[in-house]
């Protein structure tokens, strides 16, 4: 059984360009979870999925930030005009449900703003 | 507002000695689940134990146990038998199962363990 998948593993992109990061959950898991690390820091919630809706985003940027789980196909974390602040590790995790579900994270996306 | 502590930034523990990683949480939920990961320097999320706040034994996975101290508000990780592979960064986490928040795993800020050998 796969575990979550994200890619890709690190992304360069120079301010003012759009980062798209991709998650695929593990099989069974319709949860979908972005967080963000950064450095010497524990990781930050941003939003929160389920198949084609938005469940909890109080942690997402209200600008440039964006979130989807679409029916078919991976999850994605779409950032517009990045920013060197915007450079993190962005992890996405998965679950089978809330509640007691321990997440699944997959290895994370390591963008970095030039 | 749920809040994770982690008041040892590091520690340090001899090859084949048990630790001890500290957490207290905050939390005004009566039902809540507490998970520690490890990540190692590669940079992943391993998930280890898992404790709900109704469970009344200690959870225990292999070299891991949680002891949970319910009104003390702590859940501290016991790592037996520490091995050189077992030094990383430890993060302490909890999640309400009811109302608006039940998605967020609230992270603590980690305690880097280094193993000697």
């Amino acid at each position: 059984n796969a575990g979550v998948m994200q890619n890709p593993r690190h992304l360069v992109r120079r301010r003012g360009q759009e980062a798209r990061l991709r998650c695929s959950p593990m099989k069974g898991h319709s949860h979908v979870y972005w967080y963000r690390q950064l450095p010497e820091e524990g990781l930050k919630f941003m939003v929160y999925l389920q198949k084609e809706n938005i469940i909890d985003e109080s942690g997402m940027p209200k600008e440039r930030f964006s979130a989807e789980f679409p029916k078919e196909g991976p999850s994605i974390l779409r950032i517009q005009q990045v920013v060197r602040g915007d450079s993190a590790a962005y992890f996405c995790a998965s679950s089978p449900g809330p509640y007691n579900s321990p997440l699944h994270f997959g290895n994370g996306t390591r963008l970095t703003v030039t | 507002a749920q809040k994770i502590t982690q008041t040892q930034p590091g520690m340090f523990v001899q090859e084949k000695e048990a630790v001890t990683l500290d957490c207290t949480y905050d939390t005004s939920d009566q039902s809540y689940g507490l998970f520690w990961y490890k990540q190692p320097s590669s940079g992943e999320m391993i998930f280890l134990i898992y404790q709900g706040s109704y469970d009344e034994q200690n959870a225990t996975e292999g070299r891991y146990s949680l002891n949970f101290q319910k009104a003390r508000k702590s859940a501290n990780l016991v790592i037996s038998a520490s091995q050189l592979g077992d030094s990383a960064m430890y993060f302490c986490a909890m999640r309400a199962f009811y109302g608006g928040s039940q998605g967020n795993l609230i992270f603590g800020k980690g305690t880097k363990l280094s193993v000697k050998p």
